[in-house]
């Protein structure tokens, strides 16, 4: 079945430092891929999202692209906030399913 | 901005008991969700509902679950007899059509003694 297998955490980081959270995936047909942040007390939010192979979502100065030959979505920010400090969901939904399929999340904590 | 709402913020409920939550989808959304994430593991989908009827369930989504959506407004899951394994946070969801990104409540935490 599909699945999604996100690097464990928690991520400790200073404010300014480079961000990478891996995501790999399994699936049978062609997912759409996506990333959802929680902060502390909310639900989960929509961070991007990317639906064929060599797309590459973006937002707030989160980026991550779609490797197919990889299978991974791996999040990436250049420069990182203590506002980004929250839990990182990397999910994905196959063609012809509305269900999304998560990993586990990695807690991100970034210090002034 | 428009967002999922869900009561109570945390059920506390004796084993075997029935609990419903609740959730107000956002108002031009068609397609409506539950999932649950028990303490330490995955968010895990449980079921999608739209036009009125189930249009997938997980395997977890037995027959003591039951969803419902019993106006213009709410969306529902029923839990008719609940056991100490159904402690979780359960999170609504709605879309506003089939492939479109899911909008998340703020989860209701549900624990059984």
């Amino acid at each position: 079945g599909n699945s999604v297998t996100q690097m464990e955490g928690p991520v400790t980081l200073s404010e300014e430092a480079f961000l990478t959270i891996n995501c790999t995936y399994t699936a049978t047909g062609y997912p759409s891929l996506f990333w959802y942040v929680q902060y502390p007390g909310e639900g989960l939010q929509l961070l991007l999202k990317a639906t064929k192979a060599d797309d590459k979502g973006s937002n707030k100065g989160f980026e991550a692209t779609y490797r197919k030959e990889t299978t991974s979505f791996h999040l990436e920010k250049g420069s990182v906030q203590v506002s980004d400090s929250a839990v990182y969901f990397c999910a994905l939904s196959d063609f012809g399913s509305e269900k999304l399929v998560f990993g586990k999340g990695t807690k991100l904590t970034v210090n002034p | 901005e428009p967002e999922v709402t869900q009561t109570p913020s945390h059920q506390v409920t004796q084993m075997g008991q029935e609990v419903i939550l609740r959730c107000v989808p956002i108002s031009n959304h068609l397609y409506f969700y539950w999932y649950r994430q028990i303490l330490g593991q995955k968010v895990e989908f449980l079921v999608s509902f739209y036009n009125n009827e189930i249009s997938e369930k997980s395997e977890i989504f037995d027959d003591q679950f039951s969803v419902e959506r019993p106006d213009g407004s709410n969306f529902t899951l029923k839990i008719r007899s609940t056991k100490l394994e159904d402690s979780a946070m359960y999170f609504c969801a709605s879309s506003v059509n089939s492939g479109q990104p899911q909008h998340f409540g703020d989860g209701t935490r549900l624990s059984i003694l």
